[in-house]
């Protein structure tokens, strides 16, 4: 069963900075495109950023810069290293497996429940 | 960067009855177009991928259509476990983009 389970989340000052964690089970994140997106309180949903099998990473101009996504391939484990939070940080996390087909990426296919991040002073 | 738009943001519909909800995108994406579910306090389930295929155990009153810059999402029949918000979401290119969703609620 592919399932993934998120944790790290709390609540911060702004400025500071957290690690959100993404430990995947059923599937080796190694081989496969992961994507932390996140949805603020009562909106929609944002990507944030790609990790590719290769270990290409990509990120949303909103956090470029500040934040850093990696893996554990040992823990099969996804991170999100989140730096100079701001108040529009704010949102549930949650990391997803891309789905791939001939090199291209599709949606996501499975996700987890998803670690809540609060920047409040 | 591609921007996303949804038809409508709510909508109304009775068990039974065929809704359809549209997705426009600022360029041209060809296929690159997935559409999700998501209900109150859970993460989101794909339904449809590069506009068209159904996910795997995903209901075939689900369907999707379109490419280039218009698709639509329809439920054939909608069943009580369907009221939920909807997303598109294009993957052409690096960026990719959510549109901001439609609630589907019961009438």
């Amino acid at each position: 069963e592919v399932k993934m389970v998120e944790s790290g989340g709390g609540l911060m000052q702004p400025g500071g900075s957290l690690r959100l964690s993404c430990a995947a089970s059923g599937f080796n994140v190694s081989r496969n495109y992961m994507s932390w997106v996140r949805q603020a309180p009562g909106t929609g949903l944002e990507w944030v950023s790609f990790i590719y099998s290769g270990g290409t990473t990509y990120y949303a101009d909103s956090v470029r810069g500040r934040f850093t996504i990696s893996r554990d391939n040992s823990k099969n484990t996804i991170f999100l290293q989140m730096h100079s939070l701001r108040v529009e940080d704010t949102a549930m996390y949650y990391c997803a497996r891309v789905l791939v087909g001939g090199g291209l990426t599709y949606g996501h296919d499975s996700w987890g429940q998803g670690t809540l991040v609060t920047v409040s002073s | 960067d591609i921007q996303m738009t949804q038809s409508p943001s709510s909508l109304s519909a009775s068990v039974g009855d065929r809704v359809t909800i549209t997705c426009r995108a600022s360029q041209s994406i060809a296929n690159y177009l997935n559409w999700y579910q998501q209900k109150p306090g859970k993460a989101p389930k794909l339904l449809i991928y590069a506009a068209s295929s159904l996910q795997s155990g995903v209901p075939s009153r689900f369907s999707g259509r379109g490419s280039g810059t218009d698709f639509t999402l329809t439920i054939s029949s909608l069943q009580p476990e369907d009221f939920a918000t909807y997303y598109c979401q294009q993957s052409y290119g690096i960026s990719i983009s959510f549109g901001p969703g439609t609630r589907l609620e019961i009438k």
